[in-house]
């Protein structure tokens, strides 16, 4: 049973580009979060989907986006990469929006 | 403003003792508590909850205490091993929301 797969794994990214983080779920849960985690601050909320087809901002969203085309992907986007956005990024889903959060082993983004 | 609190970075704890890991919420509308366990390079993993409605659960070693007046709670960990040597974030959400509000983390570290 794979769970949530996020991927790539770790990237290096140039300020200005463009990225795409994909995450993945073999669950079938109807929620996904996207979170950050930085050294301090602990886990924050970028975005989340409740079900298909909906999405809500989360604590931190300036400068990502997000979609829910169906139940299994949730990518995140970076259209702009900034320095601020280096951190680790995971990836969650839950069988409904009030249960417990299963966390993908994250994606490691660097930009320069 | 942090509306969840883990005011310690980490704790130190010798093994077959007890560790005590403490978070403090402000938001008195939160109702659901739980905490997740992180070991590095790997996504958080679920560890135990508590409803509002209790003031205790207990899942083997592991025992959450809610003191709902103080808006404080506590994980105990007995006995510890140096297994449970890991970052402990705790959590909280609100009935009918799907989003949860992390704390900082504590890193445990349990020493043979």
């Amino acid at each position: 049973i794979a769970g949530i797969t996020q991927a790539p794994t770790s990237q290096i990214l140039a300020a200005g580009r463009r990225m795409t983080l994909r995450c993945t779920q073999d669950m079938r849960h109807n929620a996904m979060y996207w979170y950050r985690q930085d050294l301090g601050l602990g886990l924050r909320l970028i975005h989340y989907s409740n079900t298909a087809g909906t999405t809500g901002k989360g604590e931190v969203p300036d400068g990502y986006s997000v979609s829910r085309a169906n139940t299994d992907d949730f990518p995140l986007t970076l259209a702009s990469a900034v320095p601020s956005q280096t951190s680790v990024y995971f990836c969650a889903s839950s069988e409904q929006p009030t249960g417990e959060l299963f966390f993908g082993e994250g994606s490691r983004l660097t930009v320069l | 403003d942090q509306q969840v609190k883990q005011n310690s970075p980490s704790l130190s704890v010798q093994e077959g003792r007890i560790s005590i890991l403490n978070c403090d919420y402000t938001n008195s509308m939160f109702d659901y508590f739980l905490w997740y366990k992180k070991y590095p390079a790997e996504g958080p993993t679920f560890l135990i909850s508590i409803s509002s409605i209790k003031d205790k659960n207990e899942d083997g070693r592991f025992t959450v205490f809610l003191n709902k007046s103080a808006k404080h709670l506590s994980l105990h960990i007995v006995p510890s091993q140096p297994g449970d040597s890991a970052v402990y974030f705790c959590a909280s959400k609100r009935s009918g929301y799907s989003t949860l509000t992390f704390g900082k983390g504590t890193m445990l570290l349990v020493s043979p």
